[in-house]
């Protein structure tokens, strides 16, 4: 099974200030069909998981431009310019490129 | 709008069984993978069984090969999950979820205790 390991697993922040999450797969998430399978997931406390970005980069309908995801192959990253208070919660990557799917053990983002 | 709409979980003892379901309304339902997705207490989202759209496919977890079923009702919009042999780490808040989670269910939950 594809192994994706997040960093950190726990990200105090500062409001206003921008953060990073680090997505790490044990193999290529390159798929036979040229595109790469990767998602980012936020939950809020109490609410169901909410997708934010799909195949890597690209930021589902409703999503602020404050998110943004990159990177390739392996490695891949989150990115948060501004943080508020709204984004508090878990996030998880998720590759769907290999059966089964995984996703990251989750990063849990809090305001300092 | 698209929604999800999961039922069926409840409290079971060790080795139960229960019937998970996900009524679809919004979208043309025939035409997604559907997935289950997970949460147990305390832990991070688990990925448990997809189906192709005609059913003709399905995908599971290695922790749950042989112990669940996932199936679907196309002309009914539905989606079901069969979980037997039912295990203490098998609680969780059970979420039923659209292709790659562009769409989440609001989850059910099930308990599995003595």
């Amino acid at each position: 099974d594809v192994v994706m390991t997040q960093s950190p697993l726990s990200l105090p922040v500062t409001l206003g200030q921008p953060a990073s999450i680090s997505c790490r797969s044990s193999q290529s998430l390159v798929h036979s069909d040229g595109n790469t399978y990767l998602n980012w997931f936020q939950q809020r406390p109490g609410q169901s998981p909410r997708r934010l970005i799909y195949k890597v980069s690209n930021r589902d309908s409703g999503v602020p431009d404050r998110f943004s995801g990159s990177g390739s192959g392996t490695d891949f990253t989150l990115k948060i310019s501004r943080v508020e208070a709204d984004d508090v919660g878990v996030y998880y990557c998720m590759q769907g490129t290999h059966w089964p799917w995984t996703f990251g053990q989750g990063t849990k983002v809090e305001i300092k | 709008e698209v929604q999800l709409v999961e039922s069926g979980g409840d409290l079971v003892q060790p080795g139960g069984s229960l019937r998970l379901s996900c009524a679809a309304s919004g979208f043309t339902f025939s035409t997604y993978y559907m997935s289950w997705v997970r949460r147990a207490p305390g832990k991070g989202l688990e990925w448990v069984a997809t189906i192709k759209q005609d059913g003709s496919e399905k995908y599971y977890v290695d922790s749950v090969k042989g112990r669940f079923t996932i199936s679907r009702d196309n002309a009914k919009n539905s989606l079901d999950l069969q979980v037997n042999s039912l295990r203490a780490e098998d609680t969780a808040v059970y979420y039923c979820a659209r292709h790659t989670g562009d769409y989440w269910g609001q989850g059910t939950l099930v308990t599995v205790s003595s």
